[in-house]
């Protein structure tokens, strides 16, 4: 059973298209994360939820918004997409924010032509 | 702000020979969690090892330990009887103990190469 899964694991589209990208997770966990991979495999966190509140927003440009249905899943959607988001979104999950571990998924290769 | 630094971009190591990666961090806190992650080309996050800064023994997994140095800042990861299995991009992570935002904060990686 996948702990972490995100949808699709690959998306490529066009300058100013909106799109979302889906992450569930089936560990009972209550804290969500997004993190973006860029180009040069930098990873840095822009989102963390708990119980479907949100608890950072790591400066990220409002194009970017995540929802949260429910403690299992957080939504990434990206409006009027650009070529710098481009990269690699990873959704995370722990029990708490001061849980100690986080678990990952696979990943998500956006590429914006 | 905290900071992770991993001072080495690439390293490579003989099949069954031991390596050592390298990461020093900057923090005021005293409570904390420190982390190495491995990113194979599948680019899956699989979670290596696991550091608290309040426990004085180095963290093990098989055939993966850690030098925790806590005093000088560094954490480094020693891989031995390296497999070609291991070869991925390594990074070095910090947490806070009792953040309530659970925020990861990454080093730049370390590419690995096993070499058969």
């Amino acid at each position: 059973d996948t702990a972490v899964s995100q949808t699709p694991k690959y998306l490529v589209t066009q300058m100013g298209n909106d799109k979302s990208i889906k992450c569930e997770q089936n560990l009972g966990h209550d804290t969500m994360y997004w993190y973006k991979q860029d180009s040069k495999k930098f990873l840095k966190i822009m989102f963390s939820y708990n119980n479907k509140e949100l608890i950072i927003n790591e400066t990220v440009p409002n194009r970017f918004s995540p929802k949260s249905p429910d403690k299992a899943h957080l939504n990434l959607h990206i409006n009027s997409l650009e070529l710098g988001d481009s990269a690699v979104y990873f959704c995370a999950s722990s029990q708490g924010a001061g849980g100690p571990t986080q678990y990952f998924g696979p990943g998500t290769r956006l590429t914006v032509l | 702000a905290q900071t992770v630094t991993q001072s080495q971009p690439e390293m490579s190591v003989q099949e069954a020979e031991t390596v050592t990666l390298s990461c020093t961090y900057d923090t005021s806190e005293s409570d904390y969690y420190l982390f190495w992650y491995k990113q194979p080309p599948s680019r899956q996050m699989i979670l290596v090892i696991r550091q608290e800064a309040y426990k004085q023994q180095n963290a093990t997994e098989n055939r993966f330990s850690v030098n925790f140095q806590k005093a000088a800042k560094s954490f480094s990861l020693k891989i031995s009887d390296s497999q070609l299995g291991d070869a991925a991009m390594y990074f070095c992570a910090y947490k806070h103990g009792s953040s309530n935002t659970g925020k990861l904060i990454f080093g730049q990686g370390t590419t690995l190469q096993v070499k058969p």
